[in-house]
């Protein structure tokens, strides 16, 4: 397995909050990505890092942040949580051009 | 922009037959890579079978074949001789542009009666 771990698996959170999603690699890889995953939706990308301090949106990033200070960690922040944000949450790393994704094991996070 | 269409919401295949689950795409950028991933009902994504743009066959792994269209746009899933195992969702990506942006369709559920 690709050595990619999300923190916490599950998470419940008030209306409002910040919540912060972690995702660490220990493959060394320069590629990241943050998704949700909704019925009827698919993988939609929230946010991708193509190296350290360099990140860019992807479709549906309105209302997340990231960071990327070194190149095994991926933080997604929920700034202020909203029911809308209620999703399972994947992240995603690649090694470069012509490779596949590996992913990790989700994180279902739920806004109440 | 960029876009995935996977149009087969479910579908339904009798063991031991192929099946075929569709994928068309559209970018105008040259240089893309077309992916296939499953996803059982656990949860996790399991990688299947790549094609590169430029590729001049067409990719196969196992039980897993792309039928890559390049002019028609298209990259389609087959699977040979379906297990029960088989029954998961079935999800099209795309990898495009500079910095590797990887673009998934909305999937295709796939389930096997024996």
């Amino acid at each position: 397995d690709a050595g990619i771990t999300q923190s916490p698996r599950h998470k419940v959170t008030e209306t409002g909050t910040p919540v912060t999603l972690r995702c660490h690699q220990t493959e060394n890889h320069r590629y990241m990505y943050w998704y949700r995953q909704d019925p009827g939706h698919g993988l939609r990308l929230i946010h991708y890092s193509y190296g350290v301090k360099d990140t860019d949106k992807g479709e549906v990033s309105d209302g997340y942040s990231v960071s990327r200070s070194k190149t095994e960690d991926f933080l997604l922040t929920l700034e202020s949580a909203t029911s809308s944000q209620t999703s399972v949450y994947f992240c995603a790393i690649r090694a470069q051009l012509n490779t596949e994704a590996f992913f990790g094991q989700g994180t279902r996070l739920t806004v109440v | 922009a960029q876009k995935i269409t996977q149009t087969q919401p479910g579908m339904f295949v009798q063991e031991k037959e192929a099946v075929t689950l569709d994928c068309t795409y559209d970018t105008s950028d040259p240089s893309y890579g077309l992916f296939w991933y499953k996803q059982p009902s656990s949860g996790e994504m399991i990688f299947l079978i790549y094609q590169g743009s430029y590729d001049q066959q067409n990719a196969t792994e196992g039980r897993y074949s792309l039928n890559f269209q390049k002019a028609r746009k298209s990259a389609n899933l087959v699977i040979s001789a379906s297990q029960l195992g088989d029954s998961a969702m079935y999800f099209c990506a795309m990898r495009v542009g500079n910095f590797n942006k990887f673009y998934f369709g909305s999937g295709t559920k796939l389930n096997v009666k024996p």
